[in-house]
């Protein structure tokens, strides 16, 4: 049984924190690793899609590390805003192509 | 217009009745998924495609069926809905396993 965990549930920062999350995954048969941000009422949109032991991701604030080799990944946003304010989601891609998603972490930014 | 349409957006239906759910794409993608979400719990797979004849149960497959119509339009199906068949669904589609997901506005179904 594949299984993603993702710490913490939620969090609560203010404006101008640095942040991070925790997505743990299985370290064997392993393929992708996709991060997602999930704004309310909204469709989950992608961030990264991580293929490579060590890879690194940036996209303006937020980015993303993988370690296949211990499974996990960190999610990190630099100088949070209250428009990051979301669910992050992690996804676990097997080598049977079968894709299984973490409970996501909730992240609230205040002002 | 989207690249991933469902319809409907929101359904509300009672205990017995076949209710489907549409899902169509513009993105030219051979893969699609049905997920569900519950509070508390992750996006859970329903039913995956790869291509038009390709068709694989997900983790949580059982009380559902799909059909894959076209490349462009996968749908899915509650034969005889049941309460706890009460979701936030979302289709989905993907170039290939290392690309991510784009995915449709979500269809809300209540079962009564």
């Amino acid at each position: 049984i594949l299984n993603v965990e993702q710490s913490p549930q939620s969090l609560h920062v203010q404006e101008g924190d640095s942040t991070n999350f925790t997505c743990s995954f299985p370290s064997s048969n392993f393929y992708a690793l996709h991060w997602y941000r999930w704004e309310t009422a909204k469709s989950p949109e992608a961030l990264f899609v991580m293929t490579l032991n060590g890879d690194e991701k940036k996209k303006g604030r937020i980015s993303a590390t993988l370690n296949t080799k211990e499974g996990y990944s960190y999610l990190y946003i630099k100088g949070s805003q209250p428009e990051d304010s979301a669910t992050y989601l992690c996804a676990f891609t097997s080598g049977g192509f079968k894709t299984i998603f973490g409970a996501g972490t909730r992240l609230f930014v205040k002002a | 217009d989207a690249d991933v349409t469902q319809t409907p957006r929101n359904r509300i239906t009672k205990t017995g009745k076949r209710i489907m759910l549409e899902c169509s794409q513009t993105k030219g993608h051979d893969r699609m998924y049905w997920y569900r979400q519950d509070p508390g719990l992750g996006l859970r797979l329903i039913y995956y495609s790869f291509d038009v004849k390709d068709i694989n149960k997900g983790e949580i497959s059982d009380g559902y069926s799909v059909s894959r119509q076209a490349q462009a339009k996968f749908s899915l199906s509650l034969e005889s809905a049941i309460p706890n068949q009460t979701a936030l669904y979302f289709c989905a589609t993907s170039e290939g396993a290392n690309y991510g997901y784009t995915f449709g506005s979500g269809t809300r179904l209540t079962v009564v």
